[in-house]
């Protein structure tokens, strides 16, 4: 157990559905980020928290958002989904902004779209 | 775009043997760490070297930085059937204003 907690462990769902993912990120830890992993594309940044204020974006598309909460956890929505959007959808998170202290990983969330 | 790339992609030795994989990146950085990944799992931190570190060793780990070429390798020597992952790099990119950018993997197979 790493300490970073990701519900569901699987989903599967429909196109044009929306899912929430959530993670609690370790005890401490003040940052999280999200990730996407697909066959064909790695490991994708999606955007970043630090202590509940948005800190860094990266290639998150218009139907996604996120939000992190006062009690530190976060969650992803996913809306309007395509088959496309199946992946694994993982959450990090660290102590520090910058991550340079290294990430801890949930285990992540298995979407599936059909 | 993914910003270090590793080579090889996929990686087949035998048991004992020592395995080495490369990653190269593009912009100026902090830090670069490596990360494990078993089959479908979430990554594991497992070293992480700075800008100004040339090699840094972590038990059977061994990982060294060239900044001016803009590359890193990750040796694992005496290799284990435990050790059959995927490896990826990532980078702390200096300005500390992105995410850690990932490499896209190298498979390790590490037969018995």
């Amino acid at each position: 157990d790493s300490g970073v907690t990701q519900t569901p462990k699987h989903l599967i769902t429909a196109t044009g559905q929306r899912v929430t993912l959530r993670c609690s990120p370790r005890s401490g830890d003040l940052s999280v980020y999200w990730y996407q992993q697909s066959l064909d594309q790695g490991l994708q940044f999606l955007i970043q928290y630090y202590n509940g204020e948005e800190r860094a974006k990266g290639n998150i598309l218009e139907r996604f958002s996120a939000q992190q909460f006062p009690d530190l956890h976060s969650e992803l929505n996913l809306s309007s989904l395509e088959l496309g959007d199946s992946a694994l959808y993982f959450c990090a998170s660290s102590p520090s902004p910058t991550g340079w202290d290294g990430y801890t990983f949930g285990s992540g969330t298995r979407l599936t779209v059909v | 775009s993914q910003q270090g790339e590793e080579d090889p992609q996929a990686l087949s030795i035998q048991e004992g043997e020592n395995a080495t994989m490369n990653c190269s990146y593009k912009t100026s950085i902090n830090n670069l760490q490596w990360y494990r990944q078993n089959s479908g799992r979430g990554l594991v931190h497992l070293i992480l070297i700075r800008s100004n570190e040339r090699e840094k060793h972590s038990g059977r780990l061994r990982v060294t930085l060239d900044t001016s070429k803009k590359s890193s390798s990750l040796l694992i020597t005496a290799s284990r059937a435990a050790d059959t992952a995927s490896y990826f790099c990532a980078t702390g990119e200096d300005t500390g204003r992105r995410a850690l950018t990932f490499g896209s993997g190298t498979r390790l197979q590490v037969q018995p």
